[in-house]
């Protein structure tokens, strides 16, 4: 079966490190985004790709960078974490506009 | 700016007490609104789209409708297993291609 799939599901790390989260899609799909969620916030956008090559910025993309060298895979890099992105992430894709599915996602400790 | 509220934050039902769940939105042209449940330390999983005012979906003991300015996700004699968070997210046709603009969710819990 198709699926989305993320890693690491946990991760703990230590502030002004770089980390980079993973995100896996075999649907196919051409849409890709990367969001957080907060107590209080709801899930927000972070990053999102429509294809290859392709890369956009979202709500809260500060501190944060994303690369689309193939359909499956978009990770999601944080090029020196901070305290205030300690948070779960979750990768999502979509074909256009279609339904997005969610990956289980992946909970970040900044220290 | 496109914005989603849902209503209450938190819902408490005793088994088999039917409710509803509100999801106001504004947007500037709505091309689809959608229902997830999330369980904890979960994703979020597809429950339904709906398109335009008038329209209703059923699955199971939940039936999701729409007006022009709120959806209501109903839960008819609801059981323990449907406790979780239900999230609202809607797309407009101003915005991004596919992008969601969700709510804060509501946390159903439902004691047997």
């Amino acid at each position: 079966d198709a699926e989305i799939t993320q890693s690491p599901r946990h991760k703990i790390t230590e502030t002004g490190r770089q980390v980079t989260l993973a995100c896996h899609q075999t649907w196919n799909h051409n849409n890709m985004f990367w969001y957080r969620q907060d107590l209080g916030h709801g899930l927000r956008l972070i990053h999102y790709s429509y294809g290859v090559h392709d890369t956009n910025k979202g709500e809260v993309s500060d501190g944060y960078s994303v690369s689309r060298s193939n359909t499956e895979d978009l990770p999601l890099t944080l090029e020196s974490a901070a305290s205030s992105q300690t948070s779960v992430y979750f990768c999502a894709s979509s074909e256009s506009t279609d339904t997005q599915y969610f990956g289980p996602g992946t909970r970040l400790t900044v220290l | 700016e496109d914005q989603v509220t849902q209503s209450p934050e938190a819902l408490r039902l005793q088994e088999g007490e039917s409710s509803s769940l509100n999801c106001s939105y504004t947007v500037s042209g709505l091309r689809g609104l959608f229902w997830y449940r999330q369980d904890p330390g979960k994703g979020p999983e597809f429950l339904f789209t709906l398109y335009s005012a008038g329209e209703e979906k059923e699955k199971e003991r939940l039936k999701a409708t729409l007006t022009k300015k709120e959806s209501f996700l109903h839960i008819t004699a609801p059981k323990p297993e449907d406790s979780a968070t239900y999230l609202c997210a809607v797309q407009n046709y101003g915005g991004s291609q596919g992008n969601l603009i969700f709510g804060k969710g509501t946390k159903l819990s439902v004691k047997p």
